[in-house]
């Protein structure tokens, strides 16, 4: 069974265009967490939630925008599309907020905006 | 504002030998350090981590030594095999007064060689 998981793998998208990328976790977290990795493969902190409060990094456009219908799924909105958009994205979980806690990863989505 | 720098970005060491990834960090909050190996095509996976309270942490072939004053960690794996090879991840977080979001450093590319 796959601990986190995202859909889909690979997504490619013209310009102004919106996507969305679907996470799902089957660990019984409490917070879950979107990461960009961009092409010079710095992992960047997008977001974290929990049902409680959600934590935005403030240098995300407002374009991104993450949906919980429930506590095992985060996804992630995004609007008018950008080429500087292209990148990987990772979602991932943990048991614990603000904890010494260790984050369990999805195998990532590659976005690519023509 | 790289608050974790990984300057090595490739490392190539022969099977059997020792490998030693560097990682320094300037944020002095930071109190938990994690490393975290990735595979091409998947998320990063939890490797080792450990906590500001110690100067050293052990778990089989894997060893991180922590050296607070310097703000450098390292990860040494003794001895090494080829299915090692893969991007390592330095992790650092501010248990205290934040969310525990993890800052990553850029990874170093280790190649371990037959």
């Amino acid at each position: 069974d796959t601990a986190v998981s995202q859909t889909p793998k690979y997504l490619v998208t013209q310009m102004g265009n919106d996507k969305s990328i679907k996470c799902e976790q089957n660990l019984g977290h409490d917070t879950m967490y979107w990461y960009k990795q961009d092409s010079k493969k710095f992992l960047k902190i997008m977001f974290s939630y929990n049902n409680k409060e959600l934590i935005i990094n403030e240098t995300v456009p407002n374009r991104f925008s993450p949906k919980s219908p429930d506590k095992a799924h985060l996804n992630l909105h995004i609007n008018s599309l950008e080429l500087g958009d292209s990148a990987v994205y990772f979602c991932a979980s943990s048991p614990l907020a603000g904890g010494p806690d260790t984050q369990y990863f999805g195998p990532g989505t590659r976005l690519t905006v023509l | 504002d790289q608050q974790v720098k990984q300057n090595s970005p490739s490392l190539s060491v022969q099977e059997g030998r020792i490998s030693i990834l560097n990682c320094d960090y300037t944020n002095s909050m930071f109190d938990y350090f994690l490393w975290y190996k990735k595979y091409p095509a998947e998320g990063p996976t939890f490797l080792i981590s450990i906590s500001s309270i110690k100067d050293k942490n052990e778990d089989g072939r894997f060893t991180v030594f922590l050296n607070k004053s310097a703000k450098h960690l390292s990860l040494h794996i003794v001895p090494s095999q080829p299915g090692d090879s893969a991007v390592y991840f330095c992790a650092a977080s501010a248990i205290r007064g934040s969310q525990g979001n993890l800052i990553f450093g850029k990874g170093t590319k280790l190649s371990v060689k037959p």
